[in-house]
């Protein structure tokens, strides 16, 4: 039973640049939420998705930040115009439509901005 | 929004004592608490949870009580091994299917 997948596992882009990281949410799981480790921090929320559909967005930066997680295919998180600031670890996690609660985590993308 | 505070920041114990970390919160909707355990480079496990209408829960060395009046919750770990050490991190949520807040999580040091 495949857990929660991200990749790319690490992800290096020099400023300007764009990222894109890509989650897999468990089998059977509908629900994906995307989080941002800063060094040495705990994890903060970004996005909360279902296929198709952007559920709560509250903790995504205005610019530069998006999420989609489309009908086929993983949920992607796209960054525009990458700064420093934005290197972090981004964790995705999943959770079932018969178990709300519960969230599982993917192994995370470490992203490093040179 | 709802704001955790995570207490202490580290905490260091000896092999086989008890280790307990607390959690405060602030809005009272919230109804659901997980716990999770990170290992240096790994991903957050969910290691135990409770929902608000229960007030302990339990599960072998481990075991997390919650006090809705107070809004504060625990996590209790007994007989600790080195294998425990880790970050914890606390969290809540306000119901099914919505973000989880996070504390800033303690560091578990377990010594020889």
């Amino acid at each position: 039973n495949a857990g929660v997948m991200q990749n790319p596992r690490h992800l290096v882009r020099r400023r300007g640049q764009e990222a894109r990281l890509r989650c897999s949410p468990m089998k059977g799981h509908s629900h994906v939420y995307w989080y941002r480790q800063l060094p040495e921090e705990g994890l903060k929320f970004m996005v909360y998705l279902q296929k198709e559909n952007i559920i709560d967005e509250s903790g995504m930066p205005k610019e530069r930040f998006s999420a989609e997680f489309p009908k086929e295919g993983p949920s992607i998180l796209r960054i525009q115009q990458v700064v420093r600031g934005d290197s972090a670890a981004y964790f995705c996690a999943s959770s079932s439509s018969g178990s709300l609660l519960e969230q599982y985590f993917g192994p995370g993308t470490r992203l490093t901005v040179t | 929004g709802e704001n955790v505070e995570q207490h202490p920041s580290t905490l260091s114990v000896q092999e086989g004592d008890s280790a307990v970390i607390k959690c405060t919160y602030s809005d009272s909707a919230s109804n659901y608490f997980p716990w999770y355990k990170q290992e240096l480079g790994k991903r957050p496990q969910l290691i135990i949870d409770i929902r608000s209408n229960v007030g302990e829960k339990k599960d072998q060395r481990i075991a997390v009580t919650l006090n809705k009046t107070a809004k504060h919750f625990s996590l209790h770990i007994t007989e600790t091994q080195p294998e425990d050490s880790a970050v914890y991190f606390c969290a809540a949520s306000t119901g099914t299917a919505s973000k989880l807040t996070f504390g800033t999580g303690t560091r578990l040091q377990v010594t020889l």
